[in-house]
C-alpha cells in the first residue's frame, strides 16, 4: 500500500513560532501536495510540488513555504504561526498524469495559540 | 464559475435505501475522475476512479460519468450507518494537480 506519512497528528504551537510540518512518502511519486482544510471552506491548496526542488503555489501561500531537497519528503513551514494558521493540513502524493488520484497523509491538526 | 461544483448538502437518507451524490465539472478536457470518503476528523480516502463514459460499479457504490454533460456521480446502494461522511468529487484537468468539490455530507439514519 501507498503510504504517505505525516510526522505529527496534532500540534499545539505559540504565536510567532517557525513551524515545521513533515510529510514522506514511500511509493517513488513525483507530485506531493499540501492543503489545509477548515469547515466550510473545503480544500485549499498551500503549495505543490512535481519534482524535487521545485516548487508551485497553490491558492493559499501567503505566510507559508515549502521545501522538497529529497523526492519522498515534502515539508510545510510557517514562517511566522499565527493563529489564523489554525486548521488541519493534509498532504498528499500522486504520479504524473491524468489517471492518478491522490493519496493523502492522515492529517496534522494544527493549533496556534 | 467553481471548476467542481457538488450537490449541497446534507442528504439524510435511512439505512437501505441509494444515496444519490451528483458533481459537475468546468474543464471539458478533463479526463480522470475520483470520489473520496472523508470520515469526520480523518483524511480523504479514495473509493472510485472512473474515466469513460457509463457506469463503474464497485461494491455498494457506481460511478456514472457523461463527459458531454460534465456530470459525474455516485450512487450509494443500500446504505449503512457506516456510509455516513463527506464525499468529495475531483477531477483531473491535467497531468499533475486535482480539482474538488466542496464535498457532500450524508448521514444514513437507522
Amino acid at each position: 500500500d501507498v503510504k504517505v506519512t505525516q510526522s505529527s497528528r496534532y500540534l499545539v504551537k505559540r504565536t510567532g513560532e517557525k513551524v515545521f510540518l513533515e510529510c514522506v512518502q514511500d511509493m517513488d511519486h513525483e507530485n506531493m501536495f499540501w492543503y489545509r482544510q477548515d469547515p466550510g471552506l473545503g480544500l485549499r491548496l498551500i503549495y505543490f510540488s512535481y519534482d524535487v526542488k521545485m516548487k508551485e503555489k497553490g491558492d493559499i501561500p501567503e505566510g507559508y513555504s515549502v521545501s522538497r531537497e529529497k523526492k519522498e519528503r515534502f515539508s510545510l513551514i510557517l514562517e511566522s504561526a499565527s493563529t489564523n494558521q489554525t486548521s488541519m493540513y493534509l498532504c498528499a502524493s500522486s504520479l504524473t498524469g491524468s489517471g492518478y488520484g491522490y493519496t493523502f497523509g492522515s492529517g496534522t491538526r494544527l493549533t496556534v495559540v | 464559475q467553481k471548476e467542481v461544483e457538488q450537490n449541497s448538502g446534507p442528504l439524510s437518507v435511512p439505512e437501505g435505501a441509494i444515496a444519490s451524490l451528483n458533481c459537475t465539472y468546468s474543464d471539458r478536457g478533463s479526463q480522470s475522475f475520483f470520489w473520496y470518503r472523508q470520515y469526520s476528523g480523518k483524511s480523504p480516502e479514495l473509493i472510485m476512479s472512473i474515466y469513460s463514459n457509463g457506469d463503474k460499479e464497485d461494491g455498494r457504490f457506481t460511478a456514472q460519468l457523461n463527459k458531454a454533460s460534465q456530470y459525474v456521480s455516485l450512487l450509494i446502494r443500500d446504505s449503512q450507518p457506516s456510509d455516513s461522511a463527506t464525499y468529495l468529487c475531483a477531477v483531473n484537468p491535467n497531468d499533475y494537480k486535482l480539482s474538488f468539490g466542496a464535498g457532500t455530507t450524508v448521514t444514513v439514519r437507522a
